[in-house]
């Protein structure tokens, strides 16, 4: 079963208003979740990395001040998209990096679709 | 409930050909993607099968099989570079992405 979790599935809004997406581990808990971003076929784009009780890492070109990242706990990081604009509809897809284990394993959530009307 | 499985590990020759199988359980069908995704990087896409039948794109190819709900990815002529976890990925009838945990792949000169 899924062991990543995210929250909303579909999100709908009006262009200028903020969206939070939150990503949960649900079997585990997640020092490290990442962020990405993925338009159709095409690669995932990482877009920040997300450690618990610190500042997230951005990637180059990536606003962090647009892009609000919030990693609370261990089983919680949140998205939030800021004064959304329609070029912001994408596929949005958190991950978390499992490390209890023998082997490191990262596991993908299922993907947030956001349009921005 | 919803099912991705595909092996753990997989071990191949330089220069081999290896099958990476994926079988998957869910509900509604709206195509497989296969990424690779090397320690450290976003998962790169590979290909995506929505029907039945092989593609073919280089040196990987990708087959889908929907009654049998079986797809593999087959990768020719390997390189040391290929060493890398392959995910399978399967989206469902809400367009929700249900990921198998991904095949660590060791290419041996």
């Amino acid at each position: 079963g899924a062991v990543v979790s995210q929250h909303p599935s579909w999100v709908i809004c009006k262009s200028g208003t903020s969206v939070k997406i939150e990503c949960r581990s649900l079997d585990f808990q997640a020092t490290t979740m990442f962020w990405y971003r993925q338009f159709p076929k095409q690669s995932l784009m990482l877009m920040a990395t997300s450690n618990e009780g610190s500042k997230a890492t951005y990637e180059q070109g990536v606003e962090k001040d647009k892009f609000l990242i919030n990693h609370a706990s261990l089983t919680l990081s949140t998205l939030t998209v800021t004064s959304a604009h329609p070029e912001d509809s994408s596929f949005y897809i958190c991950s978390a990096r499992d490390q209890t284990g023998e082997r490191e394993t990262q596991y993908f959530g299922p993907g947030t679709r956001l349009l921005v009307l | 409930g919803q099912n991705i499985d595909q092996p753990t590990e997989m071990t191949a020759t330089e220069g081999a050909i290896v099958q990476i199988n994926c079988t998957y359980q869910t509900s509604g069908f709206n195509g497989l993607f296969w990424y690779q995704q090397h320690a450290g990087e976003a998962p790169t896409f590979l290909s995506y099968n929505v029907l039945d039948g092989l593609e073919e794109k280089g040196r990987f190819s990708s087959f889908l099989s929907r009654s049998k709900g079986y797809s593999y990815l087959l990768l020719k002529e390997l390189q040391m570079k290929d060493s890398a976890s392959y995910l399978c990925a399967v989206m469902d009838s809400n367009y929700q992405l249900i990921w198998g945990a991904g095949t660590k792949l060791i290419i041996k000169p």
